[in-house]
């Protein structure tokens, strides 16, 4: 069946560093995929997706990119600041359609993030 | 705020008894999700509804457990005789049918002791 699995944390930075979240996939067809992002006390939010093979998904100053030479999406960030604070998952869909309403989505096991001032 | 609505947001219950839950999804998301999600995992899928239609179950959903959306709006998740291992946290998401992103209520923390 379909799986993610994400670097392990938790991860600490210090604000202005360098953020690099792995995270591989095993599926079958053609998956979307997703961050995830779940701040203190709040909901699931999407971060950012990716519907094909290339494909940037970006926002807030993150970064991945659907990569299925390696079957990889990678969070990045170029400098976390203290707000940045949350646990990140990588996710996919497992119906080739392009968007996270798909019949389910499939999570990582999470990694807590850290920003320290 | 992402606009879905779970209540209650804790449920602390004795082995054996039953819990209802509840979940308000966005108004017009015709497609409403439960999760279950347990310490240190990600989210792992129950079950979905599209409208009133229950269309998939996931193997996690025991007999024990049941769920209805009967007028494709609201939804319940109801666990029957309660075990430990029912102890987690109860995601609800909802969406409309196509290319939107799924939208997360905070989630109903459930412990059985």
């Amino acid at each position: 069946g379909d799986s993610v699995t994400q670097m392990e944390g938790p991860v600490t930075l210090s604000e202005e560093a360098f953020l690099t979240i792995n995270c591989t996939y095993t599926a079958t067809g053609y998956p979307s995929l997703f961050w995830y992002v779940q701040y203190p006390g709040e909901g699931l939010q999407l971060l950012l997706k990716a519907t094909k093979a290339d494909d940037k998904g970006s926002n807030k100053g993150f970064e991945a990119t659907y990569r299925k030479e390696t079957t990889s999406f990678h969070l990045e960030k170029g400098s976390v600041q203290v707000s940045d604070s949350a646990v990140y998952f990588c996710a996919l869909s497992d119906a080739g359609i392009s968007s996270g309403s798909a019949r389910q989505l499939t999570f990582g096991s999470g990694t807590q993030l850290t920003v320290l001032p | 705020d992402t606009g879905v609505s779970q209540d209650p947001r804790h449920k602390i219950t004795k082995r054996g008894q039953n819990v209802t839950f509840r979940c308000d999804p966005i108004s017009e998301h015709n497609r409403l999700y439960w999760y279950r999600q347990t310490l240190g995992q990600g989210p792992e899928f129950l079950t979905y509804f599209q409208n009133e239609a229950q269309l998939e179950k996931s193997r996690l959903l025991s007999d024990r457990f049941s769920a209805e959306r009967p007028k494709g709006s609201f939804s319940t998740l109801e666990i029957q005789r309660t075990e430990q291992g029912d102890s987690a946290m109860y995601l609800c998401a909802s969406t409309k049918k196509m290319n939107t992103e799924a939208f997360f209520g905070q989630g109903t923390r459930l412990t059985v002791v």
